[in-house]
């Protein structure tokens, strides 16, 4: 079975940083790209960043991008995402997300979410 | 950006009856278009990929149609588990772009 498990959230100051890990079991991590998605109650999600199955491609949303790193691990079967100057519309629950393999993207597993909260 | 636009935001419907919901792309999208079924308190859950083909374990009450710029979701006879909000996705290009949602109550 898929498992995907965030931790890291929190509550943190505008213009902080936080790191969001998300354990990853129950399929090859290595061979599925991954994402964040994040979405504030009551709205849609909203994409923020993928990573391919190696680390060495990633891309962003502008909204974070030069903010916001996407990593993996693979020996660890985890993936990160690292936010600084994180801003009050960076708050959210954030999702992780995996990738179907072939074809175009579709968000076959998620992760419970994750509480980001940026306030003063 | 790809902007996403759902009608209606919100409907209520009897067990047994049938829904549909739209979804139109700002621009042509070929037929890349994700359906989601979001229960409160939970993440999103894939229905529907490339407009009209079934996640496994999708009940087939559950179809999708279009390409091009405007596709739709149908539920056949609606049940009780239906309840919750809906969301189109298009993955034709990055940035990843979701639709605002329709929210589905069951009376």
């Amino acid at each position: 079975e898929v498992q995907l498990v965030e931790s890291g959230g929190g509550l943190v100051q505008p213009g902080g940083s936080q790191r969001l890990s998300c354990a990853a079991s129950g399929f090859t991590f290595s061979s599925f790209w991954m994402h964040w998605v994040r979405q504030v109650p009551g709205k849609g999600p909203v994409w923020v960043s993928r990573i391919n199955g190696d680390g060495s491609r990633t891309h962003y949303a502008d909204s974070v991008k030069g903010r916001f790193t996407i990593s993996r691990d693979n020996t660890k079967n985890t993936l990160y995402l690292q936010m600084s100057s994180l801003r009050i519309d960076d708050t959210g629950v954030y999702y992780c997300v995996r990738d179907t393999i072939g074809g175009r993207t579709k968000f076959d597993s998620w992760g419970q979410g994750i509480l980001v909260t940026v306030s003063s | 950006d790809i902007q996403m636009t759902q009608s209606p935001s919100s409907l209520s419907a009897t067990i047994g009856d049938k829904v549909t919901i739209t979804c139109r792309a700002s621009q042509i999208i070929s037929s890349y278009l994700n359906w989601y079924q979001q229960r409160p308190g939970k993440a999103p859950s894939l229905l529907i990929y490339d407009a009209s083909t079934f996640q496994s374990g999708v009940p087939s009450r559950f179809s999708g149609s279009g390409s091009g710029t405007d596709f739709s979701l149908t539920i056949n006879s609606v049940q009780p588990e239906d309840f919750g909000t809906y969301y189109c996705q298009q993955s034709y290009s990055t940035p990843y772009t979701f639709g605002q949602g329709t929210k589905v109550e069951i009376k």
